[in-house]
């Protein structure tokens, strides 16, 4: 079945630094990707997304892009922030209109200032 | 945004007893509604699908008669564990969306389940 692997956690960063989180999946068809970010106390939210190849999903200064040759869709952001602190998570649906969506494990990120 | 509220937050229960989970969506009405568990370093996995008034959809594996998912009205789903056991600690969140293929998803804050 389908299947989403991300980097495994925790990480920790200082402001400033760059960030990027690696996401492979499999899926038979073509898949959409997200990323989802859940801030400490609060439900998991759409932080961007991509419904076919080699599109880019961006927000707040994250960027993913969606890449079919090597199925990745590995988030990144140029300079993080303290308020970047979360867990991230990679998850697809499949394109047959599901909301049934995939997750993979979750990120920890703790960013110092 | 839409807001999905999940109550509690925490909960600690003794074994062989019986625990509600509540998802509720505060502003918006969510015609289905799914439920999710992630144990530790484990991902979220999906558990049931349900649609307002109608019976839910369990995934392969998950006890339909042990996690009893009632979407009685359509801002309002809740998750009972029934007899409960230590094995069925986990993390479980629910999201909600109004129906239509392509619409945003909203999740809970998610609920932290100790059977002890």
């Amino acid at each position: 079945g389908d299947s989403v692997t991300q980097m495994e956690g925790p990480v920790t960063l200082s402001e400033e630094a760059f960030l990027t989180i690696n996401c492979t999946y499999t899926a038979t068809g073509y898949p959409s990707l997200f990323w989802y970010v859940q801030y400490p106390g609060e439900g998991l939210q759409l932080l961007l997304k991509a419904t076919k190849a080699d599109d880019k999903g961006s927000n707040k200064g994250f960027e993913a892009t969606y890449r079919k040759e090597t199925t990745s869709f590995h988030l990144e952001k140029g300079s993080v922030q303290v308020s970047d602190s979360a867990v991230y998570f990679c998850a697809l649906s499949d394109r047959g209109g599901s909301e049934k969506l995939v997750f993979g494990k979750g990120m920890k990120l703790t960013v110092n200032p | 945004g839409a807001v999905v509220s999940q109550h509690p937050s925490w909960v600690i229960c003794k074994s062989g007893t019986s625990v509600k989970i509540e998802c509720r969506s505060l502003d918006f009405q969510a015609t289905t509604m799914f439920w999710y568990r992630q144990f530790p370093k484990q991902s979220l996995m999906l558990m049931a699908t349900s649609n307002e008034g109608s019976k839910a959809t369990y995934e392969q594996g998950v006890e339909k008669d042990k996690f009893l998912i009632n979407h009685a009205s359509l801002t309002l789903s809740t998750l009972t564990v029934t007899s409960a056991h230590p094995e069925d600690s986990s993390f479980y969140i629910c999201s909600a969306s109004m129906g239509s293929s392509g619409n945003t998803i909203y999740f809970g804050e998610g609920s932290w389940l100790t059977v002890v």
